[in-house]
This record gives structure tokens, sequence and C-alpha cells, in this order.
């Protein structure tokens, strides 16, 4: 079957850096994208990926390895505005989007 | 530009109920998308309409249908309402058919379901 991995939570603190880690396994792969989502709204679109490397838009950047199945999103600075889910998807050989179950991230002063 | 709408925002069921939940996607988007959300879960896909035409559809029973209109506002419709099926039902709408990161998702606030 096809499968996305996130942490279900990480805890940062403002100012700080952090990493969400995404794994997947799926059936082909025709990009990656990363979404935000605050509690109550609409998840909003931050990056994509389709080749290998880092992906970078100001305070956010988001890595790709295919050949590992793995990608990561890199959040610099952190604000307390940042608290919220993070999702993950990846889409696969026909290009359907197959999503993680979310990171929420918490993010402390 | 107005966004993705959806309405109802809220809704209150009893068991064995139905619900229609609607949305207008962005102007000049042509596909749209109906996503389940619940607590612990990924995004579950449901189904996803271009110009009208059901193209995919996910692993839900069949007491869950879409359709779209000529201008491209969608509905989904839940017959036979479980205490299951709450849930919140995302809509999103895409310009083309192949999404890339010049062709994305964009998603509307949700429709969330209560069923009592």
């Amino acid at each position: 079957g096809q499968n996305i991995d996130q942490p279900t939570e990480m805890t940062a603190t403002e100012g700080a850096i952090v990493q969400i880690n995404c794994t997947y396994q799926t059936s082909g792969f025709n990009g990656l994208f990363w979404y935000q989502q605050n509690a109550g709204e609409a998840p909003t679109f931050l990056s994509y990926n389709v080749l290998d490397g880092l992906e970078e838009k100001g305070r956010f950047s988001s890595f790709l390895s295919r050949s590992k199945g793995y990608s990561y999103l890199l959040l610099k600075e952190l604000q307390m505005k940042d608290s919220a889910s993070y999702l993950c998807a990846v889409m696969d050989s026909n290009y359907q989007l197959i999503w993680g179950a979310g990171t929420k991230l918490i993010i402390k002063p | 530009k107005a966004g993705v709408t959806q309405t109802p925002r809220y809704l209150i069921k009893t068991r064995g109920q139905q619900v229609t939940l609607s949305c207008s996607p962005i102007s000049g988007h042509r596909s749209v998308s109906w996503y389940q959300q619940t607590p612990g879960q990924g995004l579950q896909f449901l189904f996803e309409y271009f110009s009208e035409t059901q193209r995919n559809k996910g692993n839900f029973p069949g007491r869950f249908s879409g359709r779209q209109f000529s201008n491209s506002r969608s509905e989904m419709n839940v017959s036979t309402l479980e205490l299951g099926d709450s849930a919140l039902y995302l809509c999103a709408s895409s310009a083309g058919q192949v999404l890339s990161g010049a062709n994305v998702l964009t998603f509307g606030a949700g429709s969330r379901l209560t069923v009592l």
C-alpha cells in the first residue's frame, strides 16, 4: 500500500529552527507538496519539490531525496504564528495526492 | 480574487439523514476535489471533478456522491449518515488537470459535519 509518515507532534522554541520530516512509500512519484493548516482553517500551499535538492522560500525551505523517499520542511527564525499543522502530500504515478496525517507544531516562547 | 467558498461551514445532522455540501471554486478553476479530514488521519480523497466529469474517485462507499455544474461549482452528498461520517469536509480547486508548483490545490475552509 501507499504510505506517508510524519511525526504527530513537535515542539520548538520561538526564534529557533525546526525540521519536520516526511517519508513516503508510493507507487511512483510525481512531486511532493507541503501545506500549512491553522486550526479550523483551510490548508495553504507552502512548497513543491519534484527534483532532488533544496527549495528555499524565505524562512521556509523544503528538501527532497527521491532515492530515499524522504523530504523535510525546515522552518527558521520560528515565530509564534508558525504554530500550525504541516501536511506532506505525494503525487503518485496516477497523479493522485497521497496525504500524511500531518505534524502539529507547537511553538513556545 | 475570491477564494474557494464552502457552505455551510457547520452543520449537525442525525444518523440516517442526508446532507449536501456546496463548493464554489476560484473563478477560472475547472478542477474541484473533495477530501474528508478527521483527527489523526491524513486527508482522505473522496472524488475529483473536471469540466463536469468525475475523473477520480477514492475508496468511499456509494453513500458519498458528488457532481459538478457547468459553472464549475460542485456539490457532494452523503446519504444515510453514520456517526463515523463526522468530519471536516474540504473542497479544493485547481486551474488545470495536473498539479505542480505552478498549479496547486487551493482549499476552502471546509464544512464541519457532526452526526449525532
